[in-house]
């Protein structure tokens, strides 16, 4: 069956501006993921949803970011009044259910913030 | 807090040569352990898993056993391929409400095989 799909691949946008990433989730997945790949940090995560909510959002980097999921499928992660540190790969992943160990990756968003 | 600590690379290795890469954890709780693999061009991909202690994870001829007393979990294969060449990951996860099955990773180890 399809897997997790993300749009755009790449974007490049101009410092200041504010993008939207897109995340489709295996269907029937109610557990989503947000996680950022970059040079200086690694591997980290952003936000978890289990269905449409996002219990904590402590982990998403600094105010300008914000997330949501709607039907319990597709969601989005949107920076505001970008920055060049927010250049990263961005990672979607999705399981079965919170208590399922097996989370299946994206192939992810690369942003470029000139 | 939580923490993956894995050896640095990049690692090169000739065909059929023996593979180890070290991965150590810090965790509270009870973690499960992972290596996920990323091939050039291609997204991170689950190579093998262990949800408790003394378990053994095995895929594609890499294997990997939860260490409890040494809290490790290193990657290990017999006699690596060119294929293999990827930049792999160790990740642990433990259960929260308001995260759910987060994976926290280690910086990751490139791996290359040469002919």
């Amino acid at each position: 069956g399809a897997g997790v799909s993300q749009s755009p691949s790449n974007k490049v946008t101009e410092k200041g501006k504010d993008v939207e990433l897109r995340c489709d989730p295996i269907s029937g997945h109610t557990a989503l993921y947000w996680y950022r790949q970059s040079l200086g940090q690694g591997l980290e995560f952003l936000i978890y949803f289990q269905g449409n909510s996002a219990p904590d959002k402590s982990g998403l980097p600094s105010d300008r970011f914000s997330a949501e999921r709607t039907g319990g499928s597709v969601s989005t992660l949107t920076i505001q009044r970008t920055q060049q540190e927010d250049s990263a790969v961005y990672l979607c992943a999705s399981s079965v259910s919170r208590q399922s160990y097996e989370q299946y990756f994206g192939p992810g968003t690369r942003l470029t913030v000139t | 807090g939580n923490s993956v600590t894995q050896m640095e690379g990049p690692v090169t290795l000739s065909e059929e040569a023996f593979l180890t890469i070290n991965c150590t954890y810090t965790a509270t709780g009870y973690p499960s352990l992972f290596w996920y693999v990323q091939y050039p061009g291609e997204g991170l991909q689950l190579l093998l898993k262990a949800t408790k202690a003394d378990d053994k994870g095995s895929n594609k001829g890499f294997e990997a056993t939860y260490r409890k007393e040494t809290t490790s979990f290193h990657l290990e294969k017999g006699s690596v391929q060119v294929s293999d060449s990827a930049v792999y990951f160790c990740a642990l996860s433990v259960l929260l409400y308001n995260q759910g099955g987060k994976l926290i990773f280690g910086q990751g180890t490139e791996l290359s095989v040469k002919p």
